[in-house]
C-alpha cells in the first residue's frame, strides 16, 4: 500500500493563478480531509469528505473548493491564489475500522508570490 | 468550540534528558486525545492516543495520561534520543456522531531538538 499520496510536492504560483492539489489513498477509507499547516498555528481543517459524494466545510474554507472524485481521490482547488494561501497542505484519510487514527500524506508546500 | 493549547517551543534537550511537553484542551463532553509526530519533510504520524479519562497512551517510550480533572494530556519521555527530534502535535477529536466524527482539532505544535 502506498497509503496517502499527494501531488505535487512543491509549487510556486503567482497571485491570481489557479491550481489543483491532488490526493489519493489506496486503503479503502471512507473519510478524507484537507488541512493547511502554518507556523505557530498547527493544522487547520479546510474541507472534509465524510464519504464518497459528500463534502463539508471545515474551519478555513474561504478561497478553496474540493471535489471527491471517487472513494480514492479528494482534490483541493485554489481558483485565484493569494499570498495568504502560502502554506503546507496535508491530505488525510481515516479508516472506518480505526476511527481513532488519521493517515496523513507527505504534504504539498505551496508558495504564492 | 474545541481548542488545544501546547507549551511554547522550541524545546532543546541533550540526549538522555527527560522530556515533558504540556498540552491542555477545551472541549464539551468526552473527547479522544492524541499526540502526533512530524519528522522533517514528512506528514504527521500518530504517536499515541487515549480515548477516556485516566487512560494512558504509550508508544516508543513516550507516554501521556488523559487527565479530565485538569483537562490535560502532557507528553513525557524518560530519555530522549537524537532521533526524537521532530514537531509534536497534541490533538483532540470530539466524540460526537454524524459527519463531525473524524475531525481533529490540533494544537500549534512544539518543535523538539535533541543534541548528542
Amino acid at each position: 500500500n502506498a497509503g496517502v499520496t499527494q501531488t505535487p510536492k512543491f509549487q510556486v504560483l503567482k497571485t491570481g493563478q489557479s491550481m489543483t492539489l491532488q490526493c489519493a489513498q489506496d486503503m479503502n477509507h471512507n473519510s478524507m480531509y484537507w488541512y493547511r499547516q502554518d507556523p505557530g498555528m498547527g493544522l487547520r481543517l479546510i474541507y472534509y469528505s465524510a464519504s464518497e459524494g459528500t463534502t463539508d466545510k471545515g474551519e478555513v474554507p474561504n478561497g478553496y473548493n474540493v471535489s471527491r472524485l471517487n472513494k480514492r481521490e479528494f482534490s483541493l482547488r485554489l481558483e485565484s491564489a493569494a499570498p495568504s494561501q502560502t502554506s503546507v497542505y496535508f491530505c488525510a484519510s481515516i479508516s472506518p475500522g480505526r476511527v481513532y487514527e488519521q493517515y496523513f500524506g507527505p504534504g504539498t508546500r505551496l508558495t504564492v508570490t | 468550540g474545541n481548542s488545544v493549547t501546547q507549551m511554547e517551543g522550541p524545546v532543546t534537550l541533550s540526549e538522555e534528558a527527560f522530556l515533558t511537553i504540556n498540552c491542555t484542551y477545551t472541549a464539551t463532553g468526552y473527547p479522544s486525545l492524541f499526540w502526533y509526530v512530524q519528522y522533517p519533510g514528512e506528514g504527521l504520524q500518530l504517536l499515541l492516543k487515549a480515548t477516556k479519562a485516566d487512560d494512558k497512551g504509550s508508544n516508543k517510550g513516550f507516554e501521556a495520561t488523559y487527565r479530565k480533572e485538569t483537562t490535560s494530556f502532557h507528553l513525557e519521555k524518560g530519555s530522549v534520543q537524537v532521533s526524537d527530534s521532530a514537531v509534536y502535535f497534541c490533538a483532540l477529536r470530539a466524540n460526537a456522531g454524524g459527519t463531525s466524527y473524524g475531525k481533529l482539532t490540533f494544537g500549534q505544535g512544539t518543535i523538539l531538538t535533541v543534541h548528542p
